[in-house]
């Protein structure tokens, strides 16, 4: 069971930025959040993860609110190939067993 | 240079046979992952090994055996196959168990008839 809720789908059109909202209302100090998606017929591939701070990478970045219930995960200028389904991922930190539990993710759509 | 593959990408193959999917990843990594993604493409983990060794088995039939004869590879044996059992199934590999930036393979596609 996810620990996260996304809107099911989003359109973008291309050049502009993607914001993909995320709310992770419950989540515990020291669990991160990961980013993932998933291009049609394809594996998942990570984009990004944090913990508190604001992350940017080469894909993406990531803006974690201060009380951490919820995040953005934005891709600054879309490109068709950025459709895809976008997971957000509070990491199951239970034990010693990390496991990524995916919901239903985001289906974000971008349009020439 | 595919970092995580593999074989066979499609299978299709009659009920109650014994099938198996192999993954091989060339990342140095240490942790290995098995996932199932459903007609309704709900991904599930399945299994993970770290170092050849089983550290999650999550609620899955006993007619699904994992093999990790090193950590470079982890293979998936499927016994009496059942119609339920028709899914694409991902290998994934990560650094380590903890730091969970995984590198998921190009799936196979299993048909069950």
């Amino acid at each position: 069971d996810a620990k996260t809720t996304q809107p099911p789908s989003m359109d973008c059109a291309e050049g502009r930025a993607a914001n993909l909202p995320c709310n992770h209302s419950t989540i515990s100090g020291n669990e991160y959040v990961y980013w993932y998606r998933q291009i049609h017929s394809q594996g998942p591939q990570y984009i990004i993860h944090g913990l508190k701070n604001n992350e940017t990478n080469e894909m993406a970045s990531l803006i974690i609110t201060e009380d951490r219930k919820s995040s953005t995960l934005i891709l600054p200028h879309a490109t068709l190939r950025d459709t895809a389904v976008y997971y957000c991922i509070v990491l199951n930190s239970g034990g010693s067993n990390y496991k990524l539990t995916f919901g239903k993710g985001t289906l974000l759509t971008v349009n020439p | 240079d595919t970092a995580v593959s593999q074989t066979p990408k499609y299978l299709v193959t009659q009920m109650g046979n014994d099938k198996s999917i192999k993954c091989e990843q060339n990342l140095g990594h240490d942790t290995m992952y098995w996932y199932k993604q459903d007609s309704k493409k709900f991904l599930k983990i399945m299994f993970s090994y770290n170092n050849k060794e089983l550290i999650i088995n999550e609620t899955v039939p006993n007619r699904f055996s994992p093999k990790s004869p090193d950590k470079a590879h982890l293979n998936l044996h499927i016994n009496s196959l059942e119609l339920g059992d028709s899914a694409v199934y991902f290998c994934a590999s990560s650094q380590d168990p903890i730091y969970n930036e995984q590198f998921f393979g190009p799936g196979t596609r299993l048909t069950v008839l």
